[in-house]
């Protein structure tokens, strides 16, 4: 019930392509859906975040897309550049408390 | 500003020994959070702080590992009888209550390698 579902672990793209990583979960409590992007040798940084009542959410080239009947969430890259070759956690929450974290998709863009 | 410092950056340690690992949180943030990133592996939740309230320690592996946090602020995560399994990046994390706790803002960890 505490576990989020993260795929594909590894996805290669072209420049310009679009990238699409895929979440699901189990516990109906979580209340907020965070993805985080991490650089080698680096922490993981918020890239965007929506929360169960909104189906969607757009940041720049960066959407989420949620669907909570069938408790699952991506994330869409568009025109992906090799900027974006990074790892990229999914990520669920309940409350204010801890994240409960995927196991991570390492993108690689190539140019 | 300052973001979440870790120290060390690195830490080498032979198997049985006890380490301590350090996190600054940013300044003002309630809210502090150590997770554990094995090789090929998602972020595992350790521990959680949050103001004066007890700490969430429900995803501590073992009782051999123990974290503090002292006024408030700087936090240490003690690994005692280190084992090889032990072996992995350290990530702290901190937030605060003007933005829901939503953000949590990492360090950049500490990588232990246990001999």
């Amino acid at each position: 019930q505490q576990q989020v579902k993260q795929s594909p672990q590894s996805l290669i793209v072209q420049k310009g392509g679009i990238s699409i990583i895929n979440c699901a979960y189990e516990n109906t409590a979580f209340d907020y859906f965070p993805w985080y992007q991490q650089f080698p040798g680096k922490g993981p940084a918020l890239l965007i975040a929506i929360r169960p009542d909104v189906s969607e959410k757009k940041e720049g080239r960066f959407t989420i897309s949620f669907n909570k009947s069938a408790k699952q969430f991506s994330l869409h890259i568009m025109d992906s550049q090799p900027g974006d070759s990074a790892t990229y956690f999914c990520a669920a929450r309940r409350d204010t408390g801890k994240l409960i974290f995927g196991q991570g998709t390492t993108l690689q863009v190539k140019p | 500003g300052a973001g979440v410092s870790q120290s060390p950056s690195n830490k080498v340690t032979e198997k049985g020994k006890d380490v301590e690992l350090r996190c600054d949180p940013i300044s003002g943030h309630t809210a502090l959070y150590w997770y554990r990133q094995s090789l090929g592996q998602g972020l595992e939740f350790l521990i959680y702080f949050q103001g004066n309230s007890a700490p969430d320690k429900s995803g501590l592996p073992s009782d051999r590992f123990s974290a503090e946090r002292t006024g408030g602020s700087v936090s240490t995560l003690t690994i005692q009888r280190t084992q090889q399994e032990d072996s992995a990046v350290y990530l702290c994390a901190s937030s605060t209550r003007l933005a829901g706790y939503n953000e949590q803002f990492f360090g950049p960890g500490t990588r232990l390698t246990v001999l």
